[in-house]
């Protein structure tokens, strides 16, 4: 079956820097594209961006461009993203989804990413 | 950017009851509408796709319609495994953008 597994919780401090893995497995990789998205405390879901994972080409939200950089590792069936210069309003839950036509259909369970000094 | 409101944002209700959840766009998004349930400490799980298509799986109580700016998410007989948060969400243009989510809680 289609499972998304991302990587565990991370404690960063304001300024430094994040990356996130998302390991997908039950199906053909470079098929679907990877989308991250994410839930601050309180707040709604906000889409980051996502990577075909077939050709690399990406898209970015405009509000973390600059600072959001997504990849993904073929050999490994696995989607990066990697988010900079973390300020305390990035403390959030990180999702990963498979694109599957256009929705979102399948989701890892998350990555919790908290930034304090 | 699209701007998506749910509402309720809160529903007390009742094993059984009928529950209708509602999205609006702040523009026409013509189809390019899903559902989604969360439960706490899991992945949202799709339920419905362009606005009106049931997810491989998913219950036939589980209905969505609309098009354009008004959606609506059916439940046509509350079950107890269905308290959760619904959340829509517009794929209509870039940045995608969720609605603020509406929990589903026993009356």
């Amino acid at each position: 079956q289609v499972q998304l597994v991302q990587s565990g919780a991370e404690v960063k401090k304001p300024g430094a820097s994040v990356k996130l893995s998302c390991k997908a497995s039950g199906y053909t990789f470079t098929r679907n594209a990877i989308h991250w998205v994410r839930q601050a405390p309180g707040q709604r879901l906000e889409w980051m961006g996502w990577i075909n994972a077939g050709n690399g080409n990406t898209r970015y939200s405009q509000k973390f461009q600059g600072r959001v950089t997504i990849t993904r590792d073929t050999s490994a069936t696995t989607g990066y993203m990697e988010l900079k210069n973390l300020r305390s309003e990035d403390t959030a839950v990180y999702y990963c989804a498979r694109d599957d036509g256009g929705t979102l259909d399948k989701w890892g369970l998350g990555t919790l990413v908290t930034v304090s000094s | 950017d699209i701007q998506m409101t749910q509402s309720p944002s809160t529903l007390s209700v009742s094993v059984g009851d009928r529950v209708t959840i509602t999205c609006r766009a702040s523009q026409s998004i013509s189809s390019w509408l899903a559902w989604y349930q969360q439960k706490p400490g899991k992945a949202p799980k799709l339920l419905i796709y362009k606005a009106s298509s049931l997810e491989t799986g998913v219950p036939s109580r589980f209905s969505g319609s609309g098009s354009g700016t008004e959606f609506t998410l059916t439940i046509s007989s509350l079950q107890p495994d269905d308290f959760a948060t619904y959340f829509c969400q517009q794929y209509n243009s870039y940045p995608w953008t969720f609605g603020q989510g509406t929990k589903v809680e026993i009356k």
